[in-house]
């Protein structure tokens, strides 16, 4: 059964980086049938997508987050990454890291499944 | 803003049937996806595609689509199903982008 963990520093000061790490097990990250997404919910609100890669490294990042987002792919660790800089206060949410499936035939798109979620803060 | 508009609040009384509704342009082209989420967990998928549900996820939820609307039915509502319930698809550009609704609080009564 595939998992997924996030895992990083839970608390990043004012315009520092925020660095993430999602450690994918029990299947490759190599596969040509998935993508891999950040999603990420402040406090009490709503969903946010943030991005998504592919295992050759192609990236697609929300145009509202695009200046200040990198998202990479490490084949031989079975891991992707988040970075983000420049934080402030607004960027504190819980970031969660998922597999996209996409089947273009259908039209249809899903995240599943999807980490735990790690809380990250940005406080001084 | 979403481009994936939702209502905010829905409530059912235990047993009964409720829809929740997504609405966007992009939902012409790309099927929604919907997750619930509970308090404190990671949000779950429970349906994709024309009206697909994970396994383990019960056949009381399904989901419909017509013209900029997307539909999560829950027919006969538990009192397990009382949670935060958001959409998702492409945005209406049809570029590698995603939004999600702004999600809809299920009250279950």
């Amino acid at each position: 059964q595939l998992q997924l963990q996030e895992s990083g520093p839970g608390l990043v000061k004012p315009s520092e980086t925020l660095s993430l790490t999602c450690t994918v097990s029990g299947g490759s990250i190599s596969s040509s049938s998935y993508y891999w997404g950040w999603i990420r919910q402040p406090p009490g609100k709503g969903l946010e997508w943030i991005g998504s890669i592919y295992y050759s490294g192609s990236t697609y990042y929300n145009p509202s987050l695009k200046s200040r987002v990198t998202i990479s792919v490490d084949t031989s660790k079975n891991q992707f990454s988040l970075k983000l800089s420049s934080v402030t206060a607004a960027d504190t949410a819980v970031y969660y890291c998922a597999r996209l499936m996409i089947v273009v035939v259908i039209g249809s798109e899903w995240f599943d499944p999807w980490g735990q979620g790690t809380l990250v803060t940005v406080s001084s | 803003s979403s481009e994936l508009t939702q209502d905010p609040a829905v409530s059912v009384a235990l047993g009964q049937t409720v829809r929740i509704t997504c609405q966007g342009d992009s939902l012409r082209s790309y099927y929604a996806s919907w997750y619930q989420q509970k308090p404190g967990q990671a949000p779950v998928l429970v349906i994709y595609g024309k009206n697909n549900r994970p396994s383990g996820i019960p056949d009381r939820f399904s989901g419909s689509s017509s013209g900029n609307t997307a539909s999560l039915t829950i027919t006969g509502a538990q009192a397990e199903d009382e949670a935060d319930y958001y959409c998702n698809s492409r945005d209406s550009s049809g570029n590698h982008d995603w939004v999600f609704g702004g999600g809809t609080k299920l009250t279950v009564l």
